[in-house]
């Protein structure tokens, strides 16, 4: 067991650019999840995958940010047309399929838009 | 709509008990999860209640009335690692507080 991990850990780019983060779940973990997370703050919920369906999405999530997960294990995040306001740091986390099953985060990618 | 709220800071000394408390609103409920975020590091699970009563695991408890909506987390005989924001989530989708932070004091 790896962990969920999440590439890149930084990433810095001017207003404006597209950005697209990738994160890999733990291998056995059906369920995929995205937030944002801003200091002080605790993660928002972006969207869910259960396999390599989009069962939920946030609605704070405009029409820039699209998620992937095309075989039901890795997951990407685009955000297009990045604004100031896009900074913060992006975090995965995986589970099993059920309620009651824990997430596990990855280490999340930390966004900067200059 | 969906409101969970937390203290946003406290301090407590080592070697004592401190209790994070956590009130929620929510228009669906399948549990609720404490989770611990050292700074700069991702969120770790703690445990999580689904229904009414007291979960004990070693020096951590939580505890959950679903009638209040309300839930604490109990930590006993404080260590400095201790120091961390701690997160209460409800499950529907996962929603977080914005977290307590708790600094551990000689």
């Amino acid at each position: 067991d790896t962990g969920v991990s999440q590439d890149p850990r930084h990433k810095i780019t001017k207003r404006g650019q597209n950005v697209t983060f990738r994160c890999d779940p733990i291998s056995e973990h059906n369920r995929l999840y995205w937030y944002r997370q801003t200091l002080g703050q605790g993660p928002e919920f972006l969207t869910y995958f259960q396999n390599e369906a989009q069962l939920e999405k946030s609605r704070l999530l405009s029409d820039r940010f699209s998620a992937e997960r095309p075989k039901g294990s890795f997951s990407t995040l685009e955000i297009q047309r990045t604004e100031q306001g896009d900074s913060a740091m992006y975090l995965c986390a995986s589970s099993l399929t059920g309620e009651l099953q824990p997430q596990h985060f990855g280490d999340g990618t930390r966004l900067s838009i200059l | 709509g969906q409101n969970i709220d937390q203290p946003t800071e406290m301090t407590a000394t080592e070697g004592a008990i401190v209790q994070i408390n956590c009130t929620y609103q929510t228009s669906g409920f399948n549990g609720l999860f404490w989770y611990q975020q050292h700074a700069g590091e991702a969120p770790t699970f703690l445990s999580y209640n689904v229904l009414d009563g007291l979960e004990e695991k070693g020096r951590f408890s939580s505890f959950l009335s679903r009638s209040k909506g309300y839930s604490y987390l109990l930590l006993k005989e404080l260590q400095m690692k201790d120091s961390a924001s701690y997160l209460c989530a409800v499950r529907r989708g996962m929603r977080f507080g914005a977290g307590t932070r708790l600094t551990v004091k000689p």
